[in-house]
């Protein structure tokens, strides 16, 4: 078991659906990211929160809409999703954001199939 | 160009064989450097990582950093059948971690 918790680990979903992925990490570390992985390819970064702010959107559509309520939570807001967004969604955590910051842990992820 | 390139494979080996994986890359940016492992249905689980350039050494497990040469690799000695995953390398900058595109290994009973 990895020390970044993410949940559900499988969700099914419709294009008219809105559901939340959670992720979840007590190593007090202060930045968390979300990923997305699809099928023999490396991940693909999404957003970066650094002490409970958001410091990188990668232009992600706005179908995905990430929120931090605190330091050790993460949860990703799915809406609209499209067949093509079905992916493995990764939530990582790093002690810190900057290259100092390394190395980042990942959870196991939530394999997402939109139908 | 990709920043980073990490040939892709398959590889497939015996076991007990030395399995040697390498990353280029072109960013001098990057500080930090760091293979992850992947099962299948997995999160990447990280393995090293380093700092500077020369040799670190976990168990069966050694990586290297070439910074002149912008070449990073790891060794795995002793190959086992449960070594057989997706390994990525990564660098990090101030901005963000890079990976390769990930090397397939099969280490054959």
């Amino acid at each position: 078991d990895t020390e970044v918790t993410q949940t559900p680990k499988h969700l099914v979903m419709g294009m008219t659906n809105k559901k939340s992925l959670k992720c979840e990490q007590h190593m007090g570390h202060r930045a968390m990211y979300w990923y997305k992985q699809k099928a023999k390819k490396p991940p693909e970064l999404m957003f970066v929160y650094s002490y409970e702010k958001l410091s990188i959107n990668e232009s992600v559509p706005s179908r995905f809409s990430p929120e931090c309520p605190n330091s050790s939570l993460l949860n990703l807001h799915l809406h609209a999703l499209q067949p093509e967004d079905s992916a493995l969604y990764l939530c990582a955590s790093s002690p810190g954001q900057g290259a100092t910051g390394s190395p980042l842990h990942f959870g196991n992820g939530t394999r997402l199939t939109v139908t | 160009q990709k920043e980073v390139e990490q040939d892709p494979g398959p590889l497939s080996v015996p076991e007990g064989a030395i399995v040697s994986l390498n990353c280029t890359y072109s960013n001098s940016a990057f500080q930090y450097f760091m293979w992850y492992r992947q099962y299948s249905r997995k999160g990447p689980e990280l393995l090293m990582y380093t700092y500077s350039s020369g040799n670190k050494e976990d168990g069966r497990f050694t990586a290297q950093v070439d910074k002149s040469s912008k070449y990073i690799s790891l060794f795995i000695r002793d190959s086992q059948p449960s070594d057989s995953a997706t390994y990525l390398c990564a660098m990090k900058d101030d901005y963000k971690l890079s990976f390769g595109a990930g090397t397939t290994v099969t280490v054959r009973a």
